[in-house]
């Protein structure tokens, strides 16, 4: 019920191309569906959030799609950078748990020059 | 804004000695904070929750007496790994709770010789 699951565990993208990160969760009730990115030796840093009464948003060149019926969310990175290039996690929280996260597995993105 | 510091950023300690992290929230309060733990190419698994003024909430499988967590102040919370051992070493990361967000530190790197 807990679970988040995310694909794929590596990506490889060339630069100026489209990365695609998809998660889907099982509990009905998370109400806050955030995206990480992490660089080796870092700590992760919020990238992108969305919350279920809406199905996209975008900032920047990142966009979160959101598909309540579908359980799923995906992680758009457009005119992608090798500077992209880190560990992307996705999550799930409810508000009321005060904010505990439940992480995907994380995907590798690599973005060739 | 929302930034969450780590110190030590990385320590090696010797096998059966203790080594404290603390975990600062530098521009808010935080009533609650997170500790979590990162093995190699693995996702973040959470470890515990720390909330001012009380006892922390252990996940399942994490020993309360082996990781101690104190968050005595709104903006200070520490986990102390006592009688470290080899198996211990692993990045360990906190994140701080703000408007139903996570923001996180940077990460110490703990290794037990």
């Amino acid at each position: 019920q807990q679970q988040v699951k995310q694909s794929p565990q590596s990506l490889i993208v060339q630069k100026g191309g489209i990365s695609i990160i998809n998660c889907a969760y099982e509990n009905t009730a998370f109400d806050y569906f955030p995206w990480y990115q992490q660089f080796p030796g870092k700590g992760p840093a919020l990238l992108i959030a969305i919350r279920p009464d809406v199905s996209e948003k975008k900032e920047g060149r990142f966009t979160i799609s959101f598909n309540k019926s579908a359980k799923q969310f995906s992680l758009h990175i457009m005119d992608s950078q090798p500077g992209d290039s880190a560990t992307y996690f996705c999550a799930a929280s409810l508000e009321t748990s005060g904010s505990r996260l439940t992480f995907g597995e994380g995907t590798q993105l690599t973005v060739n020059p | 804004g929302a930034v969450v510091s780590q110190h030590p950023s990385w320590v090696i300690c010797k096998s059966g000695t203790s080594v404290k992290i603390e975990c600062r929230s530098l521009d808010f309060q935080a009533t609650t904070m997170f500790w979590y733990r990162q093995f190699p190419k693995q996702s973040l698994m959470l470890m515990a929750t720390s909330n001012e003024g009380s006892k922390a909430t252990y996940e399942q499988g994490v020993e309360k007496d082996k990781f101690l967590i104190n968050h005595a102040s709104l903006t200070l919370s520490t986990l102390t790994v006592t009688s470290a051992h080899p198996e211990d070493s692993s990045f360990y990361i906190c994140s701080a709770s703000r408007g139903g967000k996570q923001y996180f530190g940077p990460g110490t790197r703990l290794t037990v010789t």
